[in-house]
């Protein structure tokens, strides 16, 4: 089965830019999305297809895909952007979503 | 307002069986793939299974394959995870959601808590 590989962790400095990796084989020919959680909260989709943000998602945030690794990206990070974060795609081989194991963003 | 509302959570015993719904108001069910997600306590989203617009394309996660049966009736705009034979590993909140363009879920409810215990 296909597998999504995200780093557990990832501090940043408020102002500064984070950014999140998701590997997996010959990702860059799917399609992504990204999933914010906040604690105690459901997740949000915050990017999908190539690229997009639902309505209400700041421009701050951005994704990227090529080759084994996508990335979203958040500039200007802020207190409020601390998360758990979620990557995922639909595998058409096995007809099945796959979710990475998630990367914990902290703001120092 | 669209809203996603999921309900039939609880205390469970291992080897019993639970129905959980998701009630959906505020777009067109009828036109609107679905899935279930869960998330295990301090653990990661873990997807569970898909069902198309009409009902007649399904799919599972293997670890729920036998065990979990997903249908839905677009008259009452609601859909169904039946499980059977619970595990304590089945232990988790189940995220009902909606497919969204590109293979995401766009939009998600908050969530019903299964606790699996003897």
């Amino acid at each position: 089965s296909y597998v999504l590989t995200q780093p557990p962790s990832v501090s940043v400095a408020p102002g500064q830019t984070a950014r999140i990796s998701c590997g997996g084989i010959n990702i860059g020919r799917k399609s992504v999305s990204w999933y914010q959680q906040r604690p105690g909260q459901a997740p949000i989709l915050v990017i999908y297809y190539h690229g997009g943000r639902p309505s209400g998602i700041p421009e701050r945030f951005s994704g990227s895909n090529s080759g084994n690794t996508a990335s979203l990206t958040i500039i200007r990070v802020e207190a409020g952007d601390e998360a758990d974060y979620y990557c995922q795609v639909w595998d058409t081989d096995s007809a099945h979503r796959v979710f990475g194991g998630g990367t914990k963003l902290t703001v120092l | 307002q669209e809203q996603l509302v999921e309900s039939g959570g609880g205390v469970v015993q291992p080897g019993t069986s639970l129905r959980l719904s998701c009630a959906a108001s505020g777009f067109t069910f009828a036109s609107s793939s679905m899935d279930w997600v869960r998330q295990a306590p301090g653990k990661g989203l873990q997807w569970v299974a898909y069902i198309s617009h009409d009902g007649g394309i399904k799919s599972y996660d293997d670890s729920v394959t036998g065990r979990f049966t997903l249908f839905r009736d677009n008259s009452k705009n609601t859909m169904f995870l039946e499980i059977n034979s619970v595990r304590l590993e089945d232990s988790a909140i189940y995220y009902c959601t909606r497919d969204g363009e590109g293979g995401s879920l766009d939009f998600w409810g908050q969530g019903a808590l299964v606790t699996v215990s003897s």
